[in-house]
């Protein structure tokens, strides 16, 4: 069973830039969650789609936003990047949630924003 | 609030030498879960226990343990006879029932000397 895939997996923008991440959960997962890890501030939640919908959503601007298609696959957006956007963006799968079992991290996706 | 408190930033020990990590949470929820991650230097996060609020029956897992004390509100993980390749950043998180997402610590760097 393939894990979680996120791509790419280093990305290089620059400020004002937008970027699009993309998150391939596990077959019959339905939940994919995103995170941000940075050294300052840990890791940080940042939204949750459950089958197409948005379930929750961390203390992030609007610049943040996400989807996630008929598939599953979710794809994360930062438009206008700034400078504090470096950071390692992790997603997460699970069927239904974190309480059912355990959340199927990828590697992540490693921006740099100069 | 919901916090996870990992005081521990760092700890070194020679390998082979018995460890603890402290990991502390507050909620006010009756019903949450609790998780260890380890995150080695590759990224990705490796899921290592799960326990529900109710459940405070502490595990072993080879040379991994973990405590779960409700009174203390604490969570502690315990590697015995440590090896090199358990060097990793180590994260406690908590979950609530019902906003689908991981409360982090800050997490603690494990380095395990030959």
């Amino acid at each position: 069973k393939a894990g979680v895939t996120q791509t790419p997996r280093y990305l290089i923008k620059t400020r004002g830039q937008q970027v699009t991440l993309s998150c391939s959960p596990i077959s019959g997962h339905r939940s994919v969650s995103w995170y941000q890890q940075t050294p300052g501030q840990g890791l940080q939640f940042l939204f949750e789609y459950f089958s197409e919908t948005q379930r929750n959503k961390g203390n992030f601007p609007g610049r943040f936003s996400g989807r996630q298609f008929s598939n599953s696959r979710s794809e994360m957006n930062v438009s206008t990047l700034e400078l504090g956007d470096s950071a390692l963006y992790l997603c997460a799968s699970t069927s239904g949630g974190a309480r059912d079992e355990k959340l199927f991290f990828g590697s992540g996706t490693q921006l740099s924003v100069l | 609030a919901q916090k996870v408190t990992q005081a521990q930033t760092e700890i070194s020990v020679v390998e082979k030498e018995d460890v603890t990590l402290d990991c502390v949470y507050e909620t006010r929820d009756t019903t949450y879960y609790l998780f260890w991650y380890k995150q080695p230097p590759s990224g990705e996060l490796v899921f290592l226990i799960r326990r529900n609020s109710f459940d405070e029956q502490n595990e072993i897992s080879g040379r991994y343990s973990w405590n779960f004390q409700k009174s203390t509100s604490s969570f502690n993980f315990t590697i015995t006879a440590s090896q090199v390749v358990d060097s990793a950043v180590y994260f406690c998180a908590l979950y609530r029932d019902s906003n689908y997402q991981l409360i982090w610590g800050a997490g603690t760097k494990l380095i395990i000397k030959p």
